[in-house]
């Protein structure tokens, strides 16, 4: 079974408008993390926020926050505002364990969503 | 602050030939990850390394190996070569524990002909 699941491969939205980037994840872990990935066409993987499952609010990075939903296991990326330079792929991943686990470094990713801002 | 840095950025290697990839981590942090991302793929687990021992391993062969070393730099080793390993391989680092993010290299793109 899919452990993350991004079912938009591509989306276009208008320049300064929001966009909300799906994430579902699956796992029987009480305890997890959940994390965006920004990948331009460079190659590099840019660490935009992150949600523990113990956390009672929703994650917030500037324009990005995170839309964590437990019950529904879901964990969306809101960008608010967009700009052209958020055209990018983007990731979801999941880390399950213990917190404070040192050495688990094992981040299990989605297929990705292709965002195209449009001027 | 010095980032992650990966070396070499582009390589092309023939089937069957051994390859080795570097990766210097961001400093302070004391472990290493290991992912390959083929195309249009996101990207999956290799390895990891903490304190100069693998603790963790996805599903790749025993031909896929590596180091860290008592720096924190790390060296992914990849044996026979096959055509199927052309992929982004991309290198992280962490201050360990489960919040901290991953600080990933620009990664090296290898090429098997």
């Amino acid at each position: 079974a899919q452990k993350i699941t991004q079912t938009q491969p591509g989306m276009f939205v208008q320049e300064k408008e929001a966009v909300t980037l799906d994430c579902t994840y699956d796992t029987s872990d009480p305890s997890y993390g959940l994390f965006w990935y920004k990948q331009p066409s460079s190659g590099e993987m840019i660490f935009l926020i992150y949600q523990g499952s113990y956390d009672q609010q929703n994650a917030t990075e500037g324009r990005y926050s995170l839309n964590f939903q437990k019950a529904r296991k879901s964990a969306n990326l809101v960008i608010s505002a967009s700009q052209l330079g958020d055209s990018a792929m983007y990731f979801c991943a999941m880390r399950e364990g213990r917190r404070g686990d040192f050495g688990n470094e094992k981040l299990t990713f989605g297929t990705g969503t292709r965002l195209t801002i449009i001027p | 602050e010095t980032g992650v840095t990966q070396s070499p950025t582009h390589l092309i290697k023939t089937r069957g030939q051994q390859v080795t990839l570097r990766c210097s981590s961001q400093s302070g942090h004391n472990t290493v990850s290991w992912y390959q991302q083929a195309l249009g793929q996101g990207p999956q687990f290799i390895f990891q390394y903490y304190r100069e021992e693998e603790n963790g391993r996805g599903n790749f062969p025993p031909r896929f190996s590596g180091l860290q070393f008592p720096n924190y730099s790390s060296e992914l080793n990849v044996n026979a070569l096959e055509l199927d390993d052309s992929a982004l391989y991309l290198c992280a680092s962490s201050l360990g524990g489960a919040g901290s993010p991953l600080h990933f290299g620009n990664g090296t793109r290898l090429t098997v002909t």
